[in-house]
């Protein structure tokens, strides 16, 4: 069975400071990672994904993840925050066993401070 | 690009009524799925269709709910007697074998 733990329900960062968002998973099998960001009254948009190949992975709008195995982390990252990165982000994890189905995390609301 | 999309955008219904959510899924993906998302809960997985059939179904996917691809281009979730707690954001999403891909939601409310 596949889970996800997003370790921190809300996190707040002032605008122009990095953004840290952490991800724990949990699978029997060699997992597909994402990020997918929800903006309010929004749909649910990809960041980025990981599926066996590098184990850094860049995303859209300046954002990465590393997958660390010994870890089962896929924390989310991003140098420099945006007002605009205000947002939901949900770590998700889907495996080719599970018929590929995703199974989310409970999300991380960002709040960018000016 | 192609994107799935989803109608309506938002649905009002009373309790006890049936609804049908639509999707179109990207047209040469084979994979279909409904997730949905109560209202600041996590988004939970209901089922995934293949070949024109369910291939798997959550809990939460009871006799109430149905899907159906009538016509090899939309993808439909029937409610057939709504209660409270159907109230939600219904997403549709469709894959290839790499990724899903999300229709913008259906915000269903049930009164």
């Amino acid at each position: 069975a596949q889970s996800v733990t997003q370790l921190d329900s809300h996190v707040s960062v002032s605008e122009g400071t990095p953004v840290l968002l952490r991800c724990n998973y949990s699978s029997s099998y060699s997992p597909s990672l994402f990020w997918y960001v929800q903006h309010p009254n929004k749909g649910l948009q990809l960041l980025l994904k990981y599926t066996s190949a590098a184990t850094l992975v860049k995303g859209i709008n300046g954002f990465e993840a590393e997958f660390k195995k010994s870890e089962t982390s896929f924390h989310l990252t991003k140098p420099s925050a945006h007002m605009s990165d205000a947002a939901e982000y949900f770590c998700v994890v889907s495996e080719r066993a599970a018929g590929n189905k995703l199974t989310f995390g409970g999300g991380t609301r960002v709040l960018v401070k000016p | 690009e192609p994107e799935v999309t989803q109608t309506p955008s938002h649905q009002v219904t009373q309790m006890g009524q049936e609804v049908i959510l639509r999707c179109v899924p990207i047209s040469n993906h084979l994979y279909f799925y409904w997730y949905r998302q109560i209202l600041g809960q996590k988004v939970e997985f209901l089922v995934s269709f293949y070949n024109n059939e369910i291939s798997e179904k959550s809990e939460i996917f009871d006799d109430q709910f149905s899907v159906e691809r009538p016509d090899g281009s939309n993808f439909t979730l029937k409610i057939r007697s709504t209660k409270l707690e159907d109230s939600a954001m219904y997403f549709c999403a469709s894959s290839d074998p790499g990724q899903e891909y999300f229709g913008p939601g259906t915000r269903l409310l049930v009164l």
